[in-house]
């Protein structure tokens, strides 16, 4: 099956610093690229929706200023927490998706995800 | 607007088999997902519904009702393992698959 990874797995910085995740499909071209953000218990709140070349999509109340998305090739796409504070403590995950199957489908497979702590 | 509904809890006997359901309500809808998530996991892929009716796969089945907006995942022959978070995701097209809150299903020896 694809294979995507995510690193850091882990990550502990300083509030008003800025950490970059980075995404990677290994085994194929993701057509698409999501980022998500997943808070103890609650459900996965997709940030922003990334397409190789173009500039990222971003959810309502995401701020796209704090949180840079990258998506350089058809492998690879970064997010960067500008600024960190703790309130963005949470576990960052990607997720690419390309059509796939019959019927065509839009299954995302998703990284192991990112802890990110602020201090 | 878009909303999906699903048990918040759910606990079950090792053995036994547990339906979650899910109801949603979406701008666009292609298919509907069911994933599971471990805590602190990523989720991983279990199926994918177009078609109405039962998809069987091993100890999971899902099924769904696109006129109802209803979808169910079946877990039969329950395992400690399965212990996890059953997250209902409507594909709405163009890429865009939104996820529920899931249940927590906690399975009991």
């Amino acid at each position: 099956g694809a294979v995507v990874s995510q690193h850091p797995s882990w990550v502990i910085c300083k509030s008003g610093t800025s950490v970059k995740i980075e995404c990677r499909s290994l085994d194929f071209q993701a057509t698409t690229m999501f980022w998500y953000r997943q808070f103890p218990k609650q459900s996965l709140m997709l940030m922003a929706t990334s397409n190789e070349g173009s500039k990222a999509t971003y959810e309502q109340g995401v701020e796209k200023d704090k949180f840079l998305i990258n998506h350089a090739s058809l492998t690879l796409s970064t997010l960067t927490v500008t600024s960190a504070h703790p309130e963005d403590s949470s576990f960052y995950i990607c997720s690419a998706s390309g059509l796939a199957g019959d019927p065509i489908t839009y299954e995302q497979y998703f990284g192991p995800g990112t802890r990110l702590t602020v201090t | 607007g878009q909303n999906i509904d699903q048990p918040t809890e759910m606990t079950a006997t090792e053995g036994a088999i547990v339906q979650i359901n899910c109801t949603y309500q979406t701008s666009g809808f292609n298919g509907l997902f069911w994933y599971q998530q471990h805590a602190g996991e990523a989720p991983t892929f279990l199926s994918y519904n177009v078609l109405d009716g039962l998809e069987e796969k091993g100890r999971f089945s899902s099924f769904l009702s696109r006129s109802k907006g209803y979808s169910y995942l079946l877990l039969k022959e329950l395992q400690m393992k399965d212990s996890a978070s059953y997250l209902c995701a409507p594909d709405t097209g163009g890429f865009k698959t939104i996820f529920g809150a899931g249940t927590r299903l906690f399975v009991k020896a």
